[in-house]
């Protein structure tokens, strides 16, 4: 079946910096990939759909020069947590859908845990 | 922009015993699609139903859609600890899930 693959699985840095985190589709092509994030005990709140080779769409609300995304390619889409800071600390979980599987699943992938300190 | 309201938000319940947790909507599902998270993990796809009045198995989690696909709800009969996790809902052409039901079973 598909597989998305997140890259890393975790990672802690320092406020001020920036932090890039991978999605890949490994076994299949995704023009669009969707990026999530989860703060504890709460439901996953889509951030952005990632369209390859166009700019991304950013939900009400998500700082798009806060949160860049780049989907250069139709196996992998990027975001990049820029100048982060303790409030940034969260799950980031990436999805998308392999169009030639015809049930329009959503795969996703195992999340990365993003801790700034 | 579909609105989703699952319930209850949280349950606790002894190794055993049987819940239904609730997906509702506030416009008409085209599919509705049932996920679990498991803490640290990403979700994972249990069922689409598509057919209003629909009901689907999958061992003891029972999944109907309602007859107006506006509603749904997933019957785990016999919970184990290993049901243990956060049940999500979501509208199969829409990105976005409900605030998910955070199910706790005890051995």
């Amino acid at each position: 079946g598909a597989v998305v693959s997140q890259h890393p699985s975790w990672v802690i840095c320092k406020s001020g910096t920036s932090v890039k985190i991978e999605c890949r589709s490994l076994d299949f092509q995704a023009t669009t990939m969707f990026w999530y994030r989860q703060f504890p005990k709460q439901s996953l709140m889509l951030m952005a759909t990632s369209n390859e080779g166009s700019k991304a769409t950013y939900e009400q609300g998500v700082e798009k020069d806060k949160f860049l995304i780049n989907h250069a390619s139709l196996t992998l889409s990027t975001l990049t947590v820029t100048s982060a800071h303790p409030e940034d600390s969260s799950f980031y979980i990436c999805s998308a859908r392999d169009p030639t599987s015809g049930a329009n699943v959503l795969t996703f992938g195992a999340g990365s845990r993003l801790t700034v300190l | 922009t579909q609105l989703l309201e699952q319930s209850p938000q949280f349950l606790s319940i002894q190794e055993g015993e049987n819940l239904t947790v609730y997906c509702n909507s506030s416009s008409v599902f085209s599919s509705l699609q049932w996920y679990r998270q498991e803490p640290g993990e990403g979700p994972v796809l249990l069922v689409t139903v598509v057919t209003g009045g629909e009901v689907k198995k999958l061992k003891r989690l029972t999944f109907q859609f309602g007859d107006a696909r506006k509603d749904s709800s997933l019957h785990i009969t016999a919970a184990q600890p290993g049901d243990t996790g956060l049940y999500l809902c979501a509208e199969n052409n829409d990105m976005r899930f409900g605030a998910g039901t955070r199910l706790t079973v005890k051995p």
